[in-house]
């Protein structure tokens, strides 16, 4: 079983829409998690942190379930520069290494 | 402010010969972390350093290594490279250790 594990997609949505993805991760001890934005052939960059009590930014909402061990991304009023891929990324340990899901496409279409 | 920088950013070699990657952090960041993305997954992580000093090593042959210099920029080095190391290759920089990392562009390394 991969550590961290995502729905590779792609998702095909309508501009507009309301989306969500969701990821799960198996090491119970995992501290830190985070939503990264990859475009294509580019590096990622962090979109956001997930707090136990979840977090919301603008059109985007992240939630965590320590309990059943994953994570969620809701994208509300989806633009067509949303269109990229979206990684679940969980920190373990303490050397604050990620490790990193295989990241889930998403495509916004007019 | 700069943000991380990656060099080269592209590199063909073939298999068997050695590569080095550079990197320099943002500035006034002590930590780098190397990370090895194959097309269509995620980030592998391979080494992490923080003042000089490893403080991370990923499941990765001794073929990689790494290190850090004083003015925090730091290089990976792959040796006998294989078909199967042909990736993105990503730096990532933090001010500290548990910090938020911040990504260079990468270099895409192919090997034929």
């Amino acid at each position: 079983r991969k550590e961290v594990e995502q729905d590779p997609g792609p998702f095909n949505v309508p501009e507009g829409a309301t989306v969500a993805f969701n990821c799960t991760y198996s090491n119970s001890a995992s501290q830190s998690f985070f939503w990264y934005r990859q475009d294509c052939r580019k590096e990622p960059k962090l979109l956001m942190s997930v707090y136990s009590s979840g977090n919301e930014d603008g059109r985007f909402t992240a939630q965590l379930n320590r309990a059943s061990q994953y994570i969620s991304l809701l994208i509300r009023d989806s633009k067509l520069s949303d269109s990229a891929t979206y990684l679940c990324v969980v920190n373990i340990g303490s050397n604050y290494q990620l490790i990193w899901g295989a990241g889930t496409k998403l495509i916004i279409k007019p | 402010d700069a943000g991380v920088t990656q060099s080269p950013t592209h590199l063909i070699k073939t298999r068997g010969q050695h590569v080095t990657l550079r990197c320099s952090p943002i500035s006034g960041h002590k930590s780098v972390s190397w990370y090895q993305q194959v097309l269509g997954q995620g980030p592998q992580f391979i080494f992490q350093y923080y003042e000089k000093e490893e403080r991370g090593r990923g499941n990765f042959p001794d073929r990689f290594s790494a290190r850090q210099f004083p003015n925090y920029s730091s290089e990976l080095n792959v040796n006998a490279l294989l078909l199967g190391d042909s990736a993105l290759y990503l730096c990532a920089s933090s001010s500290a250790l548990r910090d938020t990392q911040y990504f260079g562009p990468g270099t895409r390394l192919t090997v034929l």
